[in-house]
């Protein structure tokens, strides 16, 4: 069955400096992989998705991801932190289980920036 | 930018009583999606509709839940009679394909408390 693993609930950076939030997949198939943020009070909003085309992904607001087959990972990164960027961030897969895809969420990361 | 559209924002709603949530999903979207997130805890997948029928649905959408699309616009989550266990953030959201490679777009929530 595929999932999804955060390696970290929680992340703190300075303004300025490099983000990286970690997710590993485990999947039958050959996934397609999110990544959503939630501020505060608000909705789920995607960042970016990987779909089996270029490994490398860039999303929204500066973000990027890299997915690694042999590694089974998908992590995220953004090269200078802002403080709007503090939020919950959710790694997610899709996949063909019982014939329709439905996500999977990671358990969410959530980004502290300090200034 | 399209977005899915959810009311009320948040419900307070007594032990037992009956509730629907609505959804206003993206208007050439086909595939549609509740998902709840109960307080502290992971985004969990509730139920999938597609062509006016329910696609495929967790084991907690149990007989307390139904899914209807009464108008052709709106897509509503009715849940019978609210146990406490039932207060969490609902979220619709709505794909054009299917979500594989286009990914959902996920409505505000739906924060509700049962008391």
């Amino acid at each position: 069955a595929q999932s999804v693993t955060q390696l970290d609930s929680h992340v703190s950076v300075s303004e300025g400096t490099p983000v990286l939030l970690r997710c590993n997949y485990s999947s039958s198939y050959s996934p397609s992989l999110f990544w959503y943020v939630q501020h505060p009070n608000k909705g789920l909003q995607l960042l970016l998705k990987y779909t089996s085309a270029a490994t490398l992904v860039k999303g929204i607001n500066g973000f990027e991801a890299e997915f690694k087959k042999s590694e089974t990972s998908f992590h995220l990164t953004k090269p200078s932190a802002h403080m709007s960027d503090a939020a919950e961030y959710f790694c997610v897969v899709s996949d063909r289980d019982s014939g329709t895809y439905k996500y999977i969420f990671g358990t969410g990361t959530r980004l502290k920036v300090l200034a | 930018e399209p977005e899915v559209t959810q009311t009320p924002s948040h419900q307070v709603t007594q032990m037992g009583q009956e509730v629907i949530l609505r959804c206003v999903p993206i208007s050439n979207h086909l595939y549609f999606y509740w998902y709840r997130q109960i307080l502290g805890q992971k985004v969990e997948f509730l139920v999938s509709f597609y062509n006016n029928e329910i696609s495929e649905k967790s084991e907690i959408f149990d007989d307390q839940f139904s899914v209807e699309r009464p108008d052709g616009s709106n897509f509503t989550l009715k849940i019978r009679s609210t146990k406490l266990e039932d207060s969490a953030m609902y979220f619709c959201a709505s794909s054009e394909a299917g979500g594989r490679r286009d990914g959902y777009t996920f409505g505000s929530g739906t924060r509700l408390t049962v008391v």
